[in-house]
């Protein structure tokens, strides 16, 4: 089976603080993993994959396969960066069944 | 392009009553999801498409939920009765291959 934990339902920052959304997860196999966001009054949106390396929105998220986890990082928050999101799994080989986590809402406090 | 979309918006029923919820997917995307989303929770996933095909459909409640995807295009998510404990946002998604999901706006049930 595979599951997705976010532990924090709420992550409140000042502006310019830095930022660690934690994700945790079990898969048996090679997973592939996704941060999703949903700003307010819009739609949930891919904002970054394991697998793509890169940096969306000054936001970077390594793999750890040791630790299970795949946190979400900024250093610097910005007021925009306020919304919920989600970390999700994907089994890999094909199978594209994903879970999402319970999800965390960010606050950034001007 | 529009992307995904799914209509109605927001419905409001009675228990007991029937429900329907319908969505276009983002042309090409050959596999399309329907997931449920409780107030406080992520996504669940209902059932999955591959073309017409309900290639995984385990966590959908089959004594009440129904769901369709002719021509492997649209999709049709249907609730008979449906029940209290069905109020939720109910997503629609599509991807091609191994990209990328693209979720729509939700439907929003409320059921009274």
């Amino acid at each position: 089976a595979q599951r997705v934990t976010q532990p924090e339902k709420l992550l409140s920052v000042f502006k310019g603080a830095p930022v660690e959304l934690k994700c945790n997860y079990s898969y048996s196999g090679s997973p592939e993993l996704f941060w999703y966001v949903q700003y307010s009054r819009q739609r949930l949106q891919l904002l970054l994959r394991h697998i793509s390396r890169e940096s969306i929105k000054g936001f970077t998220a390594d793999l750890n396969k040791g630790e299970t986890s795949f946190h979400l990082k900024k250093p610097f928050a910005q007021e925009e960066d306020s919304a919920m999101y989600y970390c999700a799994l994907s089994g890999g080989g094909g199978y594209q069944k994903v879970t999402f986590g319970t999800g965390t809402k960010l606050q950034v406090i001007p | 392009e529009a992307g995904v979309v799914q209509s109605p918006r927001y419905k409001i029923i009675e228990k007991k009553q029937p429900v329907a919820f319908w969505c276009n997917p983002i042309s090409g995307h050959n596999t399309l999801y329907w997931y449920r989303q409780n107030l406080g929770q992520g996504p669940e996933l209902l059932i999955r498409y591959e073309n017409e095909e309900a290639v995984d459909d385990s966590q959908l409640p089959k004594d009440r939920f129904s769901a369709e995807r002719l021509k492997g295009v649209d999709s049709t998510l249907k609730i008979q009765p449906a029940e209290l404990g069905d109020s939720a946002v109910y997503l629609c998604a599509s991807t091609r291959s191994r990209q990328e999901q693209y979720f729509g706006p939700g439907t929003r049930l409320t059921v009274t």
